[in-house]
């Protein structure tokens, strides 16, 4: 039962355009999200969170959505570069940011100069 | 400022011998996750500990799996005897609390 669910396992997009990557979860106690990047022979890294008291979170070129009604939440990436190319996880909590997180099996996201 | 550290970094054993993996959290984080990264199930969280001390194992696939944390800087995660199913790439992850998670490098671990 994935709790979570990357639906596309990868994605091309042109250098500059907008990058959307989309997460869905089942479970309804989740209440913090979070975008992990990762690079070959790296560990996941730390991009943006959000918590499910707010809908929206910006830094920089990266902005995540969440809509609740939907168990819906979006990355944004605009504008994209070549060196965004990794693979994107979205992680969900129930008890915080400390607490045991469940990842998505994550989005290649390829950008083409 | 060094992130998680881990050790090895790549694995390879035969089924039965006895594997142990190593990881160095991030000096001052007090919570450590072990989690497990395969093509099939993704990464799953196997273990964390909270101040050395475990909180949730229900990850941990089964007794052959083990996992330690003697003090704040170091924990093991051992697999006696290995399999070939065990193959994959283990991570160590340290934060703070109601923090973001810092990954370590991970192991690629190949059981023959």
């Amino acid at each position: 039962d994935q709790q979570v669910k990357q639906n596309s396992p990868s994605l091309s997009v042109q250098e500059g355009r907008i990058s959307i990557l989309n997460c869905d979860y089942t479970n309804s106690m989740f209440d913090y999200f979070l975008w992990y990047k990762k690079y070959p022979a790296e560990g996941p890294t730390f991009l943006i969170s959000i918590s499910s008291i707010k809908d929206k979170n910006e830094d920089g070129r990266f902005t995540v959505f969440l809509n609740k009604s939907a168990k819906h939440l979006s990355l944004h990436i605009v504008p994209s570069q070549p060196g965004d190319s990794a693979v994107y996880f979205c992680a969900a909590s129930d008890g915080g940011s400390n607490y045991k997180l469940t990842f998505g099996k994550g989005t290649l996201l390829t950008v083409n100069p | 400022d060094a992130g998680v550290i881990q050790s090895p970094r790549h694995e390879v054993t035969e089924m039965g011998q006895e594997v142990t993996l190593r990881c160095k959290p991030i000096s001052g984080h007090n919570s450590l996750f072990w989690y497990r990264q395969t093509m099939m199930r993704g990464l799953e969280l196997l273990i964390y500990f909270n101040n050395n001390v475990p909180i949730d194992d229900s990850g941990m696939p089964e007794d052959r799996f083990s996992a330690k944390m003697p003090n704040a800087s170091f924990s093991t995660l051992k697999i006696q005897p290995s399999e070939p199913r065990d193959s994959a790439v283990y991570f160590c992850a340290s934060s703070l609390p109601y923090n973001e998670q810092f990954f370590g490098p991970g192991t690629r671990l190949t059981v023959l």
